[in-house]
């Protein structure tokens, strides 16, 4: 039972443009949502979290919006750059009683220069 | 500083064969965990410690996964018999403390190829 979605295995993006990565999950108990980004061979990296008590959370370029109501997330990018090449992984878990994160199965972005 | 880091960086082993793998946290961090990710999938949680103790391991898939964190620093995860459906990327993660909004930082992982 997959609790996080990420539809999309790729994306390609001009560099420039606005980047769209999107995420739903199934599980109302999750309150507090994640976006880490991973590069080949190197771990997880954090990259922007949401709280479910706020629908935008803005960091430079990254923006993560969250609609509780359709369980979707999605996090923006813009513009892209080329160093934003990697796969994005939506993460989920409960602000209080649980610390284990619930991963998504990731989406290959691809920024075209 | 340095963050988290996982040895070996890669472990080829034979079906049946006991493994270790070794997992140094953040200087600091109290939290610590094990993840897998298996070719084309997310991390999956295996278990969570805070401190010396094992506060969740709901995500062990059997017993023949074990994990250990003795001195509330370094982590070993041991796995025995090992089995070709082990293999996996293993991550570790560490915190600055418990709790769901606590950024976990991740360690590069060991790739872990049963034959």
């Amino acid at each position: 039972d997959q609790q996080v979605k990420q539809n999309s295995p790729s994306l390609s993006v001009q560099e420039g443009r606005i980047s769209i990565l999107n995420c739903d999950y199934t599980n109302s108990m999750f309150d507090y949502f994640l976006w880490y980004k991973k590069y080949p061979a190197e771990g997880p990296t954090f990259l922007i979290s949401i709280s479910s008590i706020k629908d935008k959370n803005e960091d430079g370029r990254f923006t993560v919006f969250l609609n509780k109501s359709a369980k979707h997330l999605s996090l923006h990018i813009v513009p892209s750059q080329p160093g934003d090449s990697a796969v994005y992984f939506c993460a989920a878990n409960r602000d209080f009683g649980s610390e284990k994160l619930t991963f998504g199965t990731g989406t290959r972005l691809t920024i075209i220069p | 500083g340095a963050g988290v880091s996982q040895t070996p960086s890669n472990k080829v082993t034979e079906k049946g064969k006991y493994v270790e793998l070794r997992c140094d946290p953040i200087s600091g961090h109290t939290a610590l965990y094990w993840y897998r990710q298996s070719l084309g999938q997310g991390p999956e949680f295996l278990i969570y410690f805070q401190g010396t103790g094992a506060a969740d391991d709901s995500g062990l898939p059997n017993d023949r996964f074990f994990a250990v964190r003795p001195e509330g620093s370094v982590s070993t995860l041991k796995i025995q018999r090992t089995e070709r459906g082990d293999s996996a990327v293993y991550l570790c993660a560490s915190s600055l403390k418990q709790g769901g909004t606590e950024t976990q930082y991740f360690g590069p992982g060991t790739r872990l190829l049963v034959l």
